[in-house]
């Protein structure tokens, strides 16, 4: 059972446009919205996080809108640039430290 | 550079056969946590230890097992491969335990099963 969903699967994006990445769970102990991003070749690093005591967080261009009632959240990149493309995962933990993770989204931005 | 080391990076071995994958945690992490990345099952949980104790299972196979040394470094050992092993393994480390710790992953190792 997959408890966090994640879409879209592959997203592409012009230079400057606005990346829009969508992810839904079902578990309401989940307290820890973590957005992973990934290049080839490397380890997933943070990106940005919520709890969800707030429905919006940004840092920079990137920015996690998060709604409590829908249990889904988004990552939102504006501005998007060449550099951005990788994959994206968004993942949520609560109730242990385990997180779990979406399947990803390859994001390619276009110059 | 996440300070989260793991080798080897990449590894190539033949069904039937047993190995051993490292990772060394940050500086001062306590915790250890193993991921398995595959394509079809995305990035996966395995098992957590914290200061040499395991804490928390995920989706670990019986053929495989891990461990956290005094010096904090971690082990996973996986045997009997399959083909269906074939994957990118993380290591991830944070500090403490709790539930708002960040966890730093590392490169990865790369596990091909001929």
């Amino acid at each position: 059972q997959q408890q966090v969903k994640q879409s879209p699967q592959s997203l592409i994006v012009q230079k400057g446009g606005i990346s829009i990445i969508n992810c839904a769970y079902e578990n309401t102990a989940f307290d820890y919205f973590p957005w992973y991003q990934q290049f080839p070749g490397k380890g997933p690093a943070l990106l940005i996080a919520i709890r969800p005591d707030v429905s919006e967080k940004k840092e920079g261009r990137f920015t996690i809108s998060f709604n409590k009632s829908a249990k889904q959240f988004s990552l939102h990149i504006m501005d998007s640039q060449p550099g951005d493309s990788a994959t994206y995962f968004c993942a949520a933990r609560g109730g242990s430290e385990k997180l779990v993770f979406g399947k990803g989204t390859k994001l390619t931005v276009n110059p | 550079d996440s300070g989260v080391t793991q080798t080897p990076k990449h590894l190539i071995t033949a069904t039937g056969q047993r190995v051993t994958l490292r990772c060394s945690p940050r500086s001062g992490d306590l915790s250890v946590y193993w991921y398995q990345q595959s394509l079809d099952q995305g990035l996966q949980f395995l098992i957590q230890y914290y200061n040499g104790e395991e804490r928390a299972k995920g989706n670990i196979l019986e053929r495989f097992s891990a461990q956290q040394f005094p010096d904090l470094h971690s082990e996973l050992n996986l045997s009997s491969l399959e083909l269906g092993d074939s994957a990118l393994y993380f290591c991830a480390s944070s500090v403490g335990s709790g539930r708002g710790d960040e966890q730093f992953f590392g490169p990865g190792t790369r596990l091909t099963v001929l």
